[in-house]
């Protein structure tokens, strides 16, 4: 059973440019949410996709917009890069027949802006 | 205000021995859900235990248990016989309100380190 899968791993961009981040949640899973994790911080929610639409947002600027797809697959999109859109960007998915509907994550995509 | 407060940024604890990583908690929710993550160096973050607001024992998971005192608004994870594969980053976290799909906020995290 694959667990939530991430691509790319690393991502090397320059300010201004803009990046797309792909998940695949876990098999049986159909919530997919996005964090960013700066360094030496914990995760900050980004937003939350349900059904192919945005269930909840953070407190993050509308440079970063998401979509889900009808396979319950998620990109994170982010435009306009600031060099402090650098961190680790954290997939999780979860479903709502989930013991504890505890997250479950990804590796992540450490994107560095330069 | 911080939902979620660990104070212990670095933590060290010798092999086989116990240790406890603080977490305290803010919210007005009567209903929430606090989990615990480890986060290796490798930067996935691995689920440990969970604990919700209406749970009237502590959890327990293994070697993992959860100290929950719900006047003092804290969740400390306990490890007992730390093994050197504990040390990593670990993370409390809370979930607000009955729908499980909401959002979880994330403390700072302890660094654990086991020393042989």
């Amino acid at each position: 059973d694959a667990g939530v899968t991430q691509s790319p791993t690393h991502l090397i961009k320059t300010r201004g440019q803009q990046v797309t981040l792909r998940c695949s949640p876990k098999s049986g899973h159909d919530t997919v949410s996005w964090y960013q994790q700066a360094l030496g911080q914990g995760p900050q929610f980004i937003f939350q996709y349900y059904e192919e639409e945005e269930r909840q947002r953070g407190n993050f600027p509308d440079r970063f917009s998401g979509h889900q797809f009808p396979n319950y697959s998620s990109e994170l999109n982010v435009n306009a890069l600031l060099l402090g859109d650098s961190a680790l960007y954290l997939c999780a998915s979860s479903s709502f027949s989930g013991k504890y509907n505890e997250q479950f994550f990804g590796p992540g995509t450490r994107l560095t802006v330069l | 205000a911080q939902k979620i407060t660990q104070t212990q940024p670095g933590m060290f604890v010798q092999e086989k021995e116990a240790v406890t990583l603080d977490c305290t908690y803010d919210t007005s929710d009567p209903s929430y859900g606090l989990f615990w993550y480890k986060q290796p160096s490798s930067g996935e973050m691995i689920f440990l235990i969970y604990q919700g607001s209406y749970d009237q024992q502590n959890a327990t998971e293994g070697r993992y248990s959860l100290n929950f005192q719900k006047a003092r608004k804290s969740a400390n994870l306990v490890i007992s016989a730390s093994q050197l594969g504990d040390s990593a980053m670990y993370f409390c976290a809370m979930r607000e309100g009955m729908n499980t799909g909401n959002q979880f906020y994330f403390g700072t995290g302890t660094s654990l380190t086991v020393i042989p």
